[in-house]
């Protein structure tokens, strides 16, 4: 069975810096490319980055670019997001999601809340 | 970037009745195209995979189609289960966008 289990979510203060993971069991992870996906409270769908399967390929969305920094782990079948300078708008739910096949695999979330 | 105009946003709807959610791309997006089912409190769950192909264990009332650069969902026959938002994604492009999302609700 599939797993993908994220952890390391909670409150954080403007600016600062938090970083969320994300264990992966079930299937191949070093031969799968993953994503991380947010939903703020009450909104829709929004993609935040996406890392290649061997970590050629890094691609972020503006918003948080130069701010995130998506990597992984393949010999701990782990994903992560180090998250710096953190702003209000970054309040949302965290998944973390396997891509290859068309985003076919979510994990539970994670909630960050960026406040003072 | 590749919007996603999701319509309509929110449905009122009956069990039995034939749904259909759109999407319109505001560029060509080709067979990249999901659809996505969330219920309140959970995770995304995959339906639909390049426009028209039924992700495992979605039953067959679920449906994909397009015509030109409008994308669908069909859900016939609605049950009390699939009664959720529903997203729909490009991933033809980066940035990846989602359309603005879809509640179906109980009349």
């Amino acid at each position: 069975e599939v797993q993908l289990v994220e952890s390391g979510g909670g409150v954080v203060q403007p600016g600062r810096s938090l970083k969320v993971s994300c264990a992966a069991s079930g299937f191949t992870f070093s031969d799968y490319t993953m994503a991380w996906v947010r939903q703020a409270p009450k909104k829709g769908l929004e993609w935040v980055a996406t890392l290649s399967y061997d970590g050629s390929r890094i691609y972020y969305r503006d918003s948080v670019r130069g701010r995130f920094t998506i990597s992984r782990d393949n010999g701990k079948s782990t994903l992560y997001l180090q998250m710096d300078s953190l702003r209000s708008e970054d309040t949302a739910t965290y998944y973390c999601a396997g891509v290859t096949g068309g985003f076919d695999y979510w994990g539970q979330g994670v909630m960050v809340t960026v406040s003072s | 970037d590749i919007q996603m105009t999701q319509s309509p946003s929110s449905m009122s709807v009956s069990l039995g009745d034939t749904v259909t959610i759109t999407c319109r791309a505001s560029q060509d997006v080709g067979i990249y195209v999901n659809w996505f089912q969330q219920k309140p409190g959970k995770s995304p769950r995959r339906l639909i995979y390049r426009v028209t192909n039924l992700a495992d264990g979605v039953p067959s009332r679920f449906s994909g189609s397009r015509s030109g650069s409008d994308y669908s969902l069909t859900i016939s026959s609605l049950e009390s289960e699939d009664v959720a938002d529903y997203h729909c994604l490009q991933y033809d492009e980066y940035p990846r966008t989602f359309g603005g999302g879809t509640k179906l609700e109980l009349k």
